[in-house]
């Protein structure tokens, strides 16, 4: 069984990073059969695509988040984390993890989730 | 970015009822569409990729049809676990992107 498990801190100061890892169990980040994905939804609102790494490093990310973001591979510790820069009071939002099946190696579409991390953006 | 529009936003049935959700994408997508449950709470639970093959373990009474740029997931006799937002999900290009969700209520 696949397990994803986001960890970090759920409260950030306005103007500072958030941060959050995902640690994988079950699979390996290694493997050219996903993309590593990270989402997020804000209160009342849908899920955005914040963007994804492959095993390789490479990273797609959405142009709405403006350069602050950073997803990154650590393969040592089976992870993958993400870093978001300059976060305000817009950034509050569940922060999920989830595994993308590349079309034609696995399921399409995100078919494990992280449980997902509430994180609060306020001084 | 490709939006995709789904309707209804919301919709109240009976147990036993068939419920269709639209989803329409502003271009085409071919059949990289996928549809999720979400319940609050909980993470998103994939039901359908690729626009009509049910994913192993999801009840059969979940449909999916469509390609190119409409799209619709049918449940053809309406459970009472299957409260929750409905959303479809493209996995065609980058930015991926969301359907806005079809609340379900009995």
């Amino acid at each position: 069984q696949v397990l994803l498990e986001a960890s970090g801190p759920r409260l950030v100061k306005p103007s500072e990073t958030l941060s959050l890892s995902c640690t994988v169990s079950g699979d390996s980040v290694s493997s050219s059969s996903f993309y590593w994905t990270w989402l997020r939804q804000a209160p009342g609102k849908g899920l955005e695509w914040i963007g994804f790494v492959f095993h390789t490093g490479t990273t797609n990310l959405n142009p709405s988040l403006e350069g602050r973001v950073t997803i990154s591979i650590d393969r040592s510790n089976n992870q993958f984390s993400l870093k978001l820069n300059s976060v305000t009071a817009a950034d509050t939002a569940t922060y999920y993890c989830a595994r993308e099946g590349r079309r034609g190696y696995d399921i399409s579409g995100y078919n494990v989730w992280g449980q997902g991390s509430q994180v609060i953006v306020s001084s | 970015d490709i939006q995709l529009t789904q309707s209804p936003s919301s919709l109240s049935a009976s147990v036993g009822d068939r419920v269709t959700i639209t989803c329409r994408a502003s271009q085409t997508v071919s059949d990289y569409l996928n549809w999720y449950q979400h319940t609050p709470g909980q993470a998103p639970k994939l039901l359908i990729y690729t626009a009509s093959t049910v994913k192993l373990g999801v009840p059969s009474r979940f449909s999916g049809t469509g390609s190119g740029t409409r799209f619709t997931l049918t449940i053809s006799s309406l459970q009472p676990e299957d409260v929750g937002t409905y959303f479809c999900h493209q996995s065609y290009s980058v930015p991926r992107t969301f359907g806005q969700g079809t609340r379900v209520e009995i």
